[in-house]
């Protein structure tokens, strides 16, 4: 069966740091991969999706960026935070050209 | 591009009495509608989906209908219990291919609270 793994589960940054965030999918192949922002518990806004190694869709402009550097690997990075980017930050998949999203179980940001 | 408005915000019912929340959707090419399940601190779960080409679905307590006409999709808890308690939400797509890649629009989220 499929997972999906996210870590860290917390973390706590200064504003100015950079960030990584990274996410992985065991038990399939080729997913498209998702990276969603919710705020305050309510609301997922997608950041950016990717269909495969080193291609990625950006949704919104904001400070930060994704990579795909393996097929089952999906980063979301910052080279800089800022108190904006506090937020619980959820990773999902499908497989090929199926509808159903599955989700992590998140990391939580707080920019302090 | 799609947009989905779900109704109530927040939804307080008593143990045993049902609960129901609507999401409308302004695509009309949008043709998957899935329920997300999310407990406090943790990713959305999926609970039950509807394809366009069905009116009603139900998984035990759980049913979701879909009137394709009026663009609204709604989900039904009978008999709801306190572990039923989580933020819910729908989501409406168009089915994979071309460019959508299974993109899902969601609604903003309902908390539901069952109070025993």
């Amino acid at each position: 069966s499929q997972t999906i793994h996210q870590w860290p589960a917390t973390l706590v940054q200064p504003v100015g740091s950079p960030l990584s965030l990274e996410c992985t999918v065991e038990g399939t192949s080729n997913p498209n991969l998702y990276w969603y922002r919710q705020a305050a518990g309510r609301g997922l806004q997608l950041l950016f999706y990717s269909v495969g190694i080193g291609q990625i869709s950006s949704e919104v402009p904001q400070n930060l960026s994704a990579s795909r550097p393996q097929d089952r690997q999906f980063i979301l990075s910052s080279k800089k935070l800022l108190l904006s980017d506090s937020g619980f930050y959820l990773c999902a998949w499908n497989g090929g050209f199926q509808e159903t999203q599955y989700f992590g179980p998140g990391t939580r940001l707080l920019v302090l | 591009g799609e947009n989905v408005e779900q109704h109530p915000s927040t939804l307080s019912v008593q143990e045993g009495d049902s609960a129901v929340i609507k999401c409308t959707y302004s695509d009309s090419a949008s043709n998957y509608f899935p329920w997300y399940k999310q407990e406090l601190g943790k990713g959305p779960q999926l609970i039950i989906d509807i394809r366009s080409n069905v009116g009603e679905k139900k998984d035990q307590r759980i049913a979701v209908t879909l009137n394709k006409t009026a663009k609204h999709f709604s989900l039904h808890i009978t008999e709801t219990q306190p572990e039923d308690s989580a933020v819910y939400f729908c989501a409406a797509s168009l089915k994979a291919g071309g460019t959508s890649y299974g993109k899902l629009t969601f609604g903003q989220g309902t908390i539901l609270t069952v109070h025993p």
